[in-house]
C-alpha cells in the first residue's frame, strides 16, 4: 500500500498517560495534516506542516500536543497526560505541495485513541 | 467565518431513486470545494472536486456561488453507494491550508 499510513491503528490507554502517533505520508507530497474526528462529527484540523515547518495550529491543539515532522518525511502527534476527552480518530492527510494544481488530500486510514 | 454545513445526518433512499445530499458553505474567499466519501472499514477517499467538473460513479455537483451551495446529486442510486458523505471547503491563504469538514450524511441505499 502507497498511500498514507498510520500508527498504531488503535490505542488504549490509561488517563494521564503519554501517547505518540506515527504518521507516514506519501513519498512525493510535502504537505501533510493532522485532523481528529469524533463521534457524529466530520474531521477537525488540528495542524499543518509544509515539509518540516509547521505552519499552522488549530485552537484545538492545547498545550499538551505537539507535532513534529523532522526532515520533512514522518510526522508524530504526541499527547501528554491524556484526558477521557482526548478520545477520539486521529486522522493523517498529506498533499501536493505549492506549484501543484492537484489539491487533493489523501488520507490514512486513523489511530482510534481510547482514554480510559 | 469559514463553515460547512450539512443538514441532513442521514438520507435513506430505495434503488434507483434519485439522490441529492446537502452541502453548503460559508466563506469570504474563493471557495474550492470537495466531496470525500468513507465506505465501511475504509478510509476517507475523495470523491469528486468542484474546480474537475467531472461526474464519479454517476455523481455530480455544481459549486453555486449565489446560492453558496455545493450539493450532490446521483440520478439512480445503487446498493454500493451507501457510505458517510462529506463536503469540503479549501480554505488557504498565507500560512493556511487546511480542508474545513461538514458534519457528514450517512447515505443508506436500500434493496
Amino acid at each position: 500500500d502507497t498511500g498514507v499510513s498510520q500508527n498504531p491503528r488503535h490505542k488504549i490507554t490509561k488517563r494521564g498517560q503519554n501517547v505518540t502517533f506515527r504518521c507516514d505520508p506519501i513519498s512525493e507530497h510535502n504537505r501533510l495534516y493532522w485532523y481528529r474526528q469524533t463521534l457524529g462529527q466530520g474531521p477537525e484540523f488540528l495542524t499543518y506542516f509544509q515539509n518540516e515547518a509547521q505552519l499552522e495550529k488549530s485552537r484545538l491543539l492545547s498545550d499538551r500536543f505537539s507535532a513534529e515532522r523532522p526532515k520533512g518525511s514522518f510526522s508524530t502527534l504526541e499527547i501528554q497526560r491524556t484526558e477521557q476527552g482526548d478520545s477520539a480518530m486521529y486522522l493523517c492527510a498529506s498533499s501536493k505541495g505549492p506549484g501543484s494544481s492537484n489539491t487533493e488530500a489523501f488520507f490514512g486510514q486513523g489511530t482510534r485513541l481510547t482514554v480510559v | 467565518a469559514q463553515r460547512v454545513t450539512q443538514p441532513e445526518k442521514l438520507l435513506s433512499v430505495f434503488k434507483g431513486a434519485p439522490v441529492e445530499l446537502k452541502c453548503n458553505y460559508s466563506y469570504s474567499g474563493s471557495p474550492e470545494l470537495f466531496w470525500y466519501v468513507q465506505y465501511s472499514r475504509q478510509r476517507l477517499q475523495l470523491l469528486l472536486r468542484h474546480i474537475s467538473r467531472e461526474s464519479i460513479k454517476g455523481f455530480t455537483a455544481d459549486l453555486n456561488k449565489g446560492e453558496t451551495s455545493f450539493h450532490l446529486k446521483k440520478p439512480f442510486a445503487q446498493e454500493e453507494d451507501s457510505a458517510m458523505y462529506y463536503c469540503a471547503l479549501l480554505v488557504r491563504g498565507g500560512a493556511t491550508n487546511k480542508l474545513i469538514f461538514g458534519t457528514g450524511t450517512l447515505l443508506a441505499v436500500q434493496p
